[in-house]
């Protein structure tokens, strides 16, 4: 069963200090991983999308991957009370499928 | 840029009414995705499609049925709509090279 792991939150941050997204995943062949935000009552945005170990930067977003730790994170620097919502983490694995694995979210409060 | 409509945001049904739900993309996607989201449990696969008149099942299908008659449009049945179907339905699209996937707006589902 693969499995994608997420702190539900909520996790509230300051306006302007940086907030830390963590996701974890069980399956070691996993290849792509995306962050998604969703804010209340709407669909996923695709906002970051990481395929090797290290950073990769966009913007005020920073997406971390570590394959060894399976581990992927998401950081937001000089939060804004825009960046309120739910993060979802997704996982592709390939091995022929073409399904995500979707993490439940968890749910960033950016206080002005 | 990627656009996916779904046919309606809103929706009001029935128990025992034959419910179709309508995704079309615009960016010739060979895969479409069907999901729904409820709170606590997060988005969880339906169906999908990797090409036309070819379906997959998700992660619950039971109750469900799809059609893809042509490559943009890609369609969700529910035979017979049972209140627990009542939820948010999401549609999504990837192009075969690359697994990110983009959402349509969303269709909330409420049977009565």
């Amino acid at each position: 069963q693969k499995e994608v792991e997420q702190n539900s939150g909520p996790l509230s941050v300051p306006e302007g200090a940086i907030a830390s997204l963590n996701c974890t995943y069980s399956d070691r062949v996993s290849q792509s991983f995306f962050w998604y935000r969703q804010y209340s009552g709407k669909s996923p945005e695709l906002i970051m999308s990481i395929y090797s170990n290290g950073d990769k930067e966009d913007g005020r977003f920073t997406a971390q991957l570590n394959k060894a730790s399976q581990y992927v994170s998401l950081l937001i620097r000089d939060s804004q009370p825009s960046d309120s919502a739910t993060y979802l983490c997704a996982v592709f694995t390939g091995a022929g499928s073409y399904q995500l694995t979707f993490g439940k979210g968890t749910k960033l409060s950016v206080i002005p | 840029d990627v656009k996916v409509t779904q046919s309606s945001r809103y929706l009001v049904k029935r128990t025992g009414e034959k419910v179709f739900l309508e995704c079309v993309q615009d960016m010739d996607h060979e895969n479409m995705f069907w999901y729904r989201q409820d709170p606590g449990l997060g988005l969880r696969l339906i169906y999908f499609s990797y090409d036309v008149k070819m379906k997959e099942k998700g992660d619950i299908p039971e109750g469900y049925s799809v059609s893809r008659e042509k490559k943009e449009r890609f369609s969700l049945i529910l035979e017979s709509a049972s209140t627990n179907q009542t939820s948010m339905y999401l549609c999504a699209s990837s192009p075969r090279t690359s697994r990110e996937q983009f959402f349509g707006p969303g269709t909330r589902l409420t049977v009565l």
